[in-house]
C-alpha cells in the first residue's frame, strides 16, 4: 500500500547550517507530495507541496523537489534559523484522496 | 475565512467515561479526516469521510471509537469507556475532495487526558 518513510530525528543544528530531511514514498498512481510543519504549541500547517514529477515546492527558504525516479521528496534549507525549530512531516495524497504521513522529524536550531 | 475548528480544546475525563470531540471543517470541504497524535509520535490515521460515501474506518483502533458526520459538515468522534492509553491530541483536518493537489487544513486539536 501507499506509505511515506521519513528520516528519524531528532536533528540538532547550529544557526546558518544546511538542513536536509529525507523523505521517500511508495505509491501507486501519481500522488501529490507535501511537507507540513508543527511549531511548538501550534497546529500543523502546510509548508510546501508539489503535485507532479520534477515540480519544486518552496516556502520560507525551504525547498523540496518531487523525484519520481528515486521516489523522494527531501526537504532542504540552505541556512536554518532558530525560528525553524519545529517538527516536520512529509505526506502524500494518493489518488484515492487518502493522506499518508511520515512519523515526523524534530528539528532544533541552536544559536 | 474561517479555518477548521475543534472543540473542546482540552478535555480531562476519568477512565471508563465516554467523550465526544467535535470538528467543524472549512465550508465547502467535502473530505474530513481524524488523526491521533500521541506525545512525541507521528500522526495516526483514524477515519476519513468523503462526501456521502461510506467512511474509511480502517484506522480506528478499537470498537470503542466511532465517528459520524452529519449533513456532510460537522463531525463528532466518540470514544466510549475511555482508557488511559487514549490520552492524546486528536486532530481533525478537511480538504477539497477533487484533485490530488489539494492539501489538508488542520484544526488546532483537542487534547484528551484520561485519568
Amino acid at each position: 500500500g501507499d506509505s511515506v518513510t521519513q528520516m528519524e530525528g531528532p536533528v540538532t543544528l547550529s544557526e546558518e547550517a544546511c538542513l536536509t530531511i529525507n523523505c521517500t514514498y511508495t505509491a501507486t498512481g501519481y500522488p501529490s507530495l507535501f511537507w507540513y510543519v508543527q511549531y511548538p504549541g501550534e497546529g500543523l500547517q502546510l509548508l510546501l507541496k508539489a503535485t507532479k514529477a520534477d515540480d519544486k515546492g518552496s516556502n520560507k527558504g525551504f525547498e523540496a523537489t518531487y523525484r519520481k525516479e528515486t521516489t523522494s521528496f527531501h526537504l532542504e534549507k540552505g541556512s536554518v534559523q532558530v525560528s525553524d525549530s519545529a517538527v516536520y512531516f512529509c505526506a502524500l495524497r494518493a489518488t484515492g484522496n487518502q493522506f499518508y504521513f511520515g512519523t515526523g522529524t524534530s528539528l532544533t536550531v541552536i544559536p | 475565512g474561517a479555518g477548521v475548528s475543534q472543540s473542546p480544546s482540552n478535555k480531562v475525563t476519568e477512565k471508563g467515561k465516554d467523550v465526544e470531540l467535535r470538528c467543524d471543517p472549512i465550508s465547502g470541504h467535502t473530505a474530513l479526516y481524524w488523526y491521533r497524535q500521541s506525545l512525541g509520535q507521528g500522526l495516526e490515521f483514524l477515519i476519513y469521510f468523503q462526501g456521502n460515501s461510506a467512511p474509511d474506518k480502517s484506522g480506528l483502533p478499537s470498537d470503542r471509537f466511532s465517528a459520524e458526520r452529519t449533513g456532510g459538515s460537522v463531525s463528532t468522534l466518540t470514544i466510549q469507556r475511555t482508557q488511559q492509553e487514549d490520552s492524546a491530541v486528536y486532530l481533525c483536518a478537511s480538504s477539497l475532495a477533487s484533485g490530488s493537489y489539494n492539501e489538508q487544513f488542520f484544526g488546532p486539536g483537542t487534547r484528551l487526558t484520561v485519568l
